[in-house]
């Protein structure tokens, strides 16, 4: 079963930032935080992971609470090309991945 | 980052036919691969481990002799649905694990009908 809960859709207007919220209150000390996303009838598409620092990449950044229970995903000026299907993941380095049923994110022009 | 490619994108079989599905990763030797399979509106479900030259890792629920899956090279892993009928009918996917993550082939939608 997934570990992580996220609200089922959201909405953001193009070019704001879009915050993307994910519960992990069971997440274990050792456990990576991972988000992917799936754009539709395509594989999932890696964006962004880390484990108590925030990240940040050239496609989003990562902010997790001090107490490693949620994180928020941000894409700090999303596009049309941002709508998909974003799935928030804890694990264990190399354990397997377990898709949840992720936020659906819809992009309004 | 690492290329994984799929084979075919989509295919049409009939009922009671078997189809081959090949994963492969382009720029990366991969000792592990996994599939995966997902429904319309529903999220992935992991199906198997693909282990090179060993037996596949199969998840609970998943039939091993329906679903075959052959990893014998290191860049190369294949799955083969069996006797297909409509209820397999979905979107079939493949990942490579990379350090930071897995990294995903296209998928394939197979139509049994």
């Amino acid at each position: 079963d997934a570990k992580t809960t996220q609200p089922p859709s959201m909405d953001c207007a193009e070019g704001r930032a879009a915050n993307l919220p994910c519960n992990h209150s069971t997440i274990s000390g050792n456990e990576y935080v991972y988000w992917y996303r799936q754009i539709h009838s395509q594989g999932p598409q890696y964006i962004i992971h880390g484990l108590k620092n925030n990240e940040t990449n050239e496609m989003a950044s990562l902010i997790i609470t001090e107490d490693r229970k949620s994180s928020t995903l941000i894409l700090p000026h999303a596009t049309l090309r941002d709508t998909a299907v974003y799935y928030c993941i804890v694990r264990v380095e190399d354990d397997k991945i377990i898709f949840g049923k992720g936020t659906r994110l819809h992009i309004l022009p | 980052g690492a290329v994984v490619s799929q084979h075919p994108s989509r295919v049409i079989c009939k009922s009671g036919t078997s189809v081959k599905i090949e994963c492969r990763s382009l720029d990366f030797q991969a000792t592990t691969m996994f599939w995966y399979r997902q429904f319309p509106k529903q999220s992935l479900m992991l199906m198997a481990t693909s282990n090179e030259g060993s037996k596949a890792t199969y998840e609970q629920g998943v039939e091993k002799d329906k679903f075959l899956i052959n990893h014998a090279s290191l860049t190369l892993s294949t799955l083969t649905v069996t006797s297909a009928h409509p209820e397999d009918s979905s979107f079939y996917i493949c990942s490579v694990d990379r350090a930071y993550g897995y990294t995903f082939g296209s998928g394939t939608r197979l139509t049994v009908v």
